[in-house]
Parts: structure tokens; sequence; C-alpha cells
């Protein structure tokens, strides 16, 4: 079971790009890498998912290096309302959650 | 379609009652996830079915949690009997198919047992 490490928290401000970046050291070849993002008295919701190289869609991007021990998140022009938990996951066969990034934006 | 639900969305109760939540997940979604989450311990996966069949409870804390799922659109997690420590927030969530990573999850339900 590949083990996810991010960091437990970060701030910036509205209108800034933000990366969060997630280590995965043990991916299996078959492992895809998978985003959630969580918002107060709210379950996650899925945000992005990739298996090499870049993937965009309209809230975010992740971008996969060739060798997939780690992938970053990217949150373009952040606003207040993007404060939230973000979770890096290594999906298998069931989807284990760890403590995610708190992301915290500033006016 | 209306998401997964779950029922209640609060829940109070004593030390040593049994407390049941319930679960009804996304029509043609064949896996369903129960989770708990809390400060301390974050999101934890307790049980998944595929098909309503207990696929993995290793996450189960201990017997005095169960759950089932007797048909494709229903799930119950019980606690009995319940003690402060399990106050959490429990979700559930629904899946469609092994490949499919993207998991739908319920507004959760907040128990608090005094």
């Amino acid at each position: 079971l590949a083990k996810t490490t991010q960091p437990i928290s970060m701030d910036s401000y509205e209108g800034q790009e933000v990366n969060i970046t997630c280590s995965h050291n043990n991916i299996a070849t078959n492992d895809y890498i998978t985003w959630y993002q969580q918002f107060p008295s709210q379950g996650p919701r899925f945000i992005i998912q990739g298996y090499k190289t870049k993937v965009t869609n309209e809230v975010a991007s992740l971008f996969i290096p060739a060798d997939r021990k780690s992938s970053t998140l990217s949150l373009p022009r952040v606003s207040l309302s993007d404060t939230a938990v973000y979770y890096c996951l290594v999906a298998d066969d069931k989807i284990i959650f760890g403590k995610g990034t708190r992301l915290h934006i500033l006016p | 379609d209306a998401g997964v639900i779950q029922s209640p969305r609060h829940e109070v109760t004593e030390m040593g009652q049994e407390v049941t939540l319930r679960c009804k997940p996304i029509s043609g979604h064949d896996y369903l996830f129960w989770y708990r989450q809390t400060m301390m311990r974050g999101l934890e996966l307790l049980i998944y079915f595929n098909n309503n069949v207990p696929i993995d409870d290793s996450g189960m804390p201990e017997d005095r949690f169960s759950a089932k799922m007797p048909n494709a659109s229903f799930s119950t997690l019980k606690i009995q009997p319940s003690e402060p420590r399990d106050s959490a927030v429990y979700f559930c969530a629904s899946r469609a198919g092994w490949a499919a990573y993207e998991q739908y999850f319920g507004p959760g339900t907040r128990l608090t047992v005094t």
C-alpha cells in the first residue's frame, strides 16, 4: 500500500497560484494519483486524477514527473473559497486518505 | 441524481445506547465505503462493500461496530454500545466500479456520544 506525504498546512493570498506537492516513493506501476478537496462540514470531493505528465481540468492542474514518485497539484489564482483540506491519494483497491494539506487563503 | 444520501445528519446519544447510521449510495455504483473522521485521526476507512458484499472490514475499530448492506441501495453502520470516543463525523461514499477511482461522498453524520 503506497503511502503519501504532503505538507500539513500552507498559507497563500488571493490571486496567487498555489502548488501542493505530494511524495509517493512506493507508487506501483498500476497506481493512479488522485486529489480530493474537503471543505469544512462536507465530505471530500474529487478534484483531479492522473497517471503521468500533466493533467488539467477546470479546477486544477496535476503535474507528475517521469519517475512518478511525486506529484504537484496546482491551483491557479486562488480565492478565499479555495480554503480547504487537500488530500493526495495513490489509488489502489481501497482509497486511503492521509491527513491532507490544510490550505488557508488570505485576503 | 441526488448524490449519496446519509441519515441522520446529526445524532446525539448517551453512552451505552445503540446508534444506527444510514446510507443510500448513488444508483448504479457497486462500491460503498464507510469512513470516520476526527481531528486526531483524520479520515479513516472503516469498511467497504462491493456488490453488497463486505470486502475489507479491517478498519472497523472493534466488535461494537458492524455494517450491513442488504441491497444495492442501502447500507447501515451500527455501533452497539456506543462510547464517547466514538464521537466523530461518519461519511459514506460510493464509487462506480473498480477502475473508477473517483468516490462520491455523502454529507456525513455528526455523532456525539455523551
